[in-house]
């Protein structure tokens, strides 16, 4: 079964630093996407990859899905408090019928 | 807000208590998706509903029982629960379960805890 490791497991950095989130895939993705959760709540989609070497950007993040299309990263510009939480890469399952999930990579960000 | 609601947020129940969770999209979507994270693993599908028709069934215990009366609402009936089922229950809705590349948006969750 397909397995998604996100390193690092947390992350802590100064406000305004730039940070990157890896996820990485035991098989070919298909279709990767981004989540946000605060802790204790829902997710928030932030962006979901298709192609190899996609690249895609949401105010002060970018994420990128490499060419061979078994790991992702998540970039964060100039980090804020709002950016503080739990980040977690998704990706289709076999069947394409749900997500599989990395384990969350948490993120605080200090001011 | 994502369109998608679970009542109650909050439930603490005895392991001989029956209870469920609620969940509802306001979407259009026509897939549902029962989820359970629990503290340092990764969120675990546990059932997935098509037009109310159950497509999945991830090795789930009988003592957690779907419901999906329609493509709005999904249920998740519990019985004679165990410690370890103490969880995050999440709920999320897509467009399809069939085609991959979309997105599920996801409840709030309910936060369980079984004494």
């Amino acid at each position: 079964s397909q397995e998604l490791e996100q390193s690092p497991q947390s992350l802590i950095v100064q406000e305004g630093k730039n940070l990157t989130i890896n996820c990485t895939s035991s098989k070919t993705l298909y279709g990767l996407y981004w989540y946000k959760q605060k802790y204790g709540e829902g997710l928030i989609f932030l962006m979901m990859l298709q192609k190899g070497g996609e690249e895609k950007s949401h105010e002060k993040i970018t994420a990128k899905l490499d060419e061979k299309k078994q790991q992702s990263s998540l970039h964060i510009t100039a980090s804020q408090p709002s950016h503080a939480g739990i980040y977690l890469c998704g990706a289709d399952n076999q069947a394409g019928t749900a997500l599989i999930f990395g384990k969350g990579t948490t993120l605080s960000v200090s001011s | 807000e994502t369109g998608v609601t679970q009542t109650p947020r909050h439930l603490v129940m005895g392991m001989t208590n029956k209870k469920s969770l609620k969940c509802e999209q306001h979407l259009g979507h026509n897939a549902m998706y029962w989820y359970k994270q629990s503290a340092k693993k990764p969120l675990e599908l546990m059932f997935v509903y098509s037009l109310e028709e159950r497509v999945e069934n991830n090795s789930v215990p009988s003592r957690f029982s779907p419901e999906c009366p329609n493509s709005s609402h999904l249920f998740l009936h519990l019985h004679t629960l165990q410690p370890e089922d103490s969880a995050l229950y999440l709920c999320a809705s897509s467009h399809s379960a069939s085609v991959p590349y979309n997105e599920q948006f996801f409840g709030p969750g309910t936060r369980l805890t079984v004494l």
